[in-house]
């Protein structure tokens, strides 16, 4: 089946860290560009970051710039968000979505880990 | 980089069509054809709708359609179902290589 399952998520304290995990199913992980997108509780989607499909490009949102740290392990079939330095607005769910081409068409999402900050 | 522009909420009878408009500006919606469109149930991961302005993914109800003119985007959904009642959401590509959503528009069947 293909399919991408995040997890990771939890409850953490302002300045605090967590590595987000998305595994993915069904399809040839290191051809796709992947994405991170996120939704604060009752609010709307913002995209927060993308990796190349060989890892070697990433580019983020200004508001993950310097906290927020995109990998892949294609070996695996899995990416990773690392955030660090983390405050009570960076609460929400964290989607990873698969890109179809290098322009998005987000075509493909996984269910959603939550991330709680809070002290 | 400031989200697109969306209207919060568009109401409509069943099997009335409706239109959502996604307002961007000369650095996204206005100089790519690189726009998305993605409806999402409560509780549920966002699904593709539309995407390079007007391409239906394989799948996608021909009821759905999309365009653009100028820095102006929009998603048509006609013979309205009680099954469309959902949030639904743009995004463009940018000129900083980032990605851009929209406010998000809550669709109502009465």
């Amino acid at each position: 089946e293909v399919q991408l399952v995040e997890s990771g998520g939890g409850l953490v304290q302002p300045g605090g860290s967590l590595r987000l995990s998305c595994v993915a199913s069904g399809f040839t992980f290191s051809s796709y560009w992947m994405h991170w997108v996120r939704q604060a509780p009752g609010k709307g989607l913002v995209w927060v970051s993308r990796i190349s499909g060989d890892g070697s490009s990433t580019n983020y949102a200004d508001s993950a710039t310097g906290r927020f740290t995109s990998s892949r392990h294609n070996a695996m079939n899995t990416l990773y968000l690392q955030v660090d330095g983390l405050r009570v607005e960076d609460t929400a769910v964290y989607f990873c979505a698969r890109g179809s081409s290098g322009y998005g068409n987000f075509d493909l999402w996984g269910q959603g880990t939550l991330v709680t900050v809070s002290s | 980089q400031s989200a697109l522009t969306q209207p919060a909420s568009v109401s409509g009878s069943p099997g009335q069509s409706i239109t959502i408009s996604c307002t961007g500006t000369s650095s996204d919606v206005g100089v790519y054809n690189y726009v998305s469109w993605f409806q999402q149930h409560p509780g549920k991961a966002p699904k593709l709708m539309i995407f390079e302005v007007s391409i239906r993914p394989s799948g996608v109800s021909s009821r759905f359609s999309g365009s653009k003119s100028g820095s102006t985007a929009s998603l048509t959904i006609s013979g309205l179902q009680a099954e469309d009642e959902a949030d639904y959401y743009c995004t463009s590509f940018t000129t900083s290589n980032t990605w851009v959503f929209g406010g998000g528009t809550k669709v109502t069947v009465l």
